[in-house]
């Protein structure tokens, strides 16, 4: 399946610490995508990686891509409680992408 | 607002009723998906549209759900007899089309709860 699968499940960590959560895929993807969705404001896009991309950062965010591997991370530095959320990784071709189960985050005050 | 929008956003039925839901993408938008969320899972893929054309439908899709973009601007999906296993988050989301993939912009989601 091109489905992701994050790891850990459930990730609570003290505010200012980082989060670091791991997707693993089965097949040749084209992109992979990571999301975030919280009750506030739904799904929201992170980051895209393409698959001859390693490596990507946006803000406070850091994305790794190792296509030999079929694996991604995505680092989160110096967290803050709005981060807590369920983060998605989501392995794409070139029409749609396929969602994994999540990771949670909670990012304790 | 310019983002997508979905209503209604919540809604209740009895089972065997037929529900439709209605997604407005992002206006300059020609992709646009629908997906299914339960909770503690990921989006599930339903369904997408180039523009009006439905290019590819889930093979774990019921024939009781449809989907329709008429004329490439907003989209219906429709559930026939409703199941209690039906009772998701229905998720639309819309992007452009190019070939190194592009981010996602999802509407809130309607809650539909089948009794």
């Amino acid at each position: 399946s091109q489905q992701g699968e994050e790891d850990p499940q459930a990730l609570s960590i003290q505010e200012g610490e980082n989060a670091t959560m791991n997707c693993s895929y089965k097949t040749s993807i084209n992109n992979l995508q990571w999301y975030r969705q919280n009750s506030g404001r739904g799904l929201v896009h992170l980051i895209l990686i393409r698959s001859n991309e390693r490596e990507k950062h946006s803000g406070r965010l850091r994305v790794t891509l190792d296509t030999s591997k079929k694996s991604s991370s995505l680092l989160i530095t110096a967290s803050r409680a709005a981060d807590t959320a369920s983060y998605f990784c989501a392995t794409g071709n070139y029409d749609k992408v396929i969602f994994g189960p999540g990771t949670s985050l909670s990012v304790i005050p | 607002d310019t983002g997508v929008s979905q209503n209604p956003r919540h809604k209740i039925t009895k089972r065997g009723q037929n529900v439709t839901f209605r997604c407005d993408p992002i206006s300059e938008h020609n992709r646009l998906y629908w997906y299914r969320q339960t909770l503690g899972q990921g989006p599930e893929f339903l369904t997408y549209f180039q523009n009006e054309a439905q290019l590819e439908k889930s093979r774990l899709l019921s024939d009781r759900f449809s989907a329709e973009r008429p004329k490439g601007s907003f989209s219906t999906l429709e559930i026939q007899r409703t199941e209690q296993g039906d009772s998701a988050m229905y998720l639309c989301a819309s992007s452009l089309a190019a070939p190194g993939g592009v981010e996602q912009y999802f509407g809130p989601g309607t809650r539909l709860t089948v009794t």
